[in-house]
């Protein structure tokens, strides 16, 4: 069966730079969810998307920002990083607006240096 | 605030049961309680969800107390691919978000 996608896998970006990361949801899924997990910590909220609005928002930072596009993949832009932004970022979906199951992604592992 | 407890680590030898325990006293009647793992920073795998009724799916079984103040996970016969922190997590349909607390690291010897 197909799973979410994530793109890319691993990412080195230096302080004050930009990244993007990239989710592809499960064919079919509507919603959209990005975690963050630090190094020894447990996954963290961030956002989630429904039908390309934003539904839900955790402790994202302001530099963090994210949307979902019209054929329901997400990108998580993050701006000016910091060392502690150093962390695995998960992606999960699901259907109908978040009442069913949320699947993860593989992750992406971004350092910054 | 944690909506959810459970023991830090716990062993289990391969081939046999594995009981991981979590208890949510304050759990409401619209919340369901998931169970989540995570092998060794790979993406968490869903292995089971339930209401009030107990579950059994390929992977595992879900007992909830009557009160649905606790709930058991089930592995029927662990084996060392099944070493993973499980997370125990209660969740509204209403609520988009998964709250992951302190889970249980499980490691299964052979």
């Amino acid at each position: 069966a197909a799973g979410v996608i994530q793109s890319p896998r691993h990412l080195i970006k230096e302080k004050r730079e930009t990244a993007t990361l990239k989710c592809y949801p499960i064919p079919r899924h509507d919603t959209v969810y990005w975690y963050q997990q630090g190094p020894g910590q447990d996954p963290q909220f961030l956002i989630s998307f429904y039908e390309k609005m934003q539904s839900d928002k955790g402790s994202i930072p302001d530099r963090f920002s994210a949307q979902q596009f019209s054929d329901y993949h997400s990108e998580l832009n993050m701006s000016s990083l910091e060392l502690g932004d150093s962390a695995l970022y998960f992606c999960a979906s699901s259907l109908v607006g978040g009442r069913e199951t949320q699947y993860f992604g593989p992750g992406t592992r971004l350092l910054v240096l | 605030d944690a909506k959810t407890t459970q023991p830090p680590s716990m062993d289990c030898a391969e081939g046999r049961a594995a009981n991981l325990p979590c208890n949510h006293s304050t759990i409401s009647g619209n919340e369901y309680v998931y169970w989540y793992r995570q092998i060794h920073s790979q993406g968490p795998q869903y292995i089971i969800h339930g209401l009030k009724n107990n579950e059994t799916n390929e992977m595992a079984s879900l007992i909830i107390t009557e009160d649905r103040k606790s709930s058991t996970l089930i592995l029927p016969h662990a084996t060392l691919r099944d070493t993973a922190v499980y997370y125990c997590i209660v969740r509204a349909l209403n609520d988009y978000k998964l709250s992951f607390g302190a889970g249980t690291t499980v490691t299964v010897r052979a």
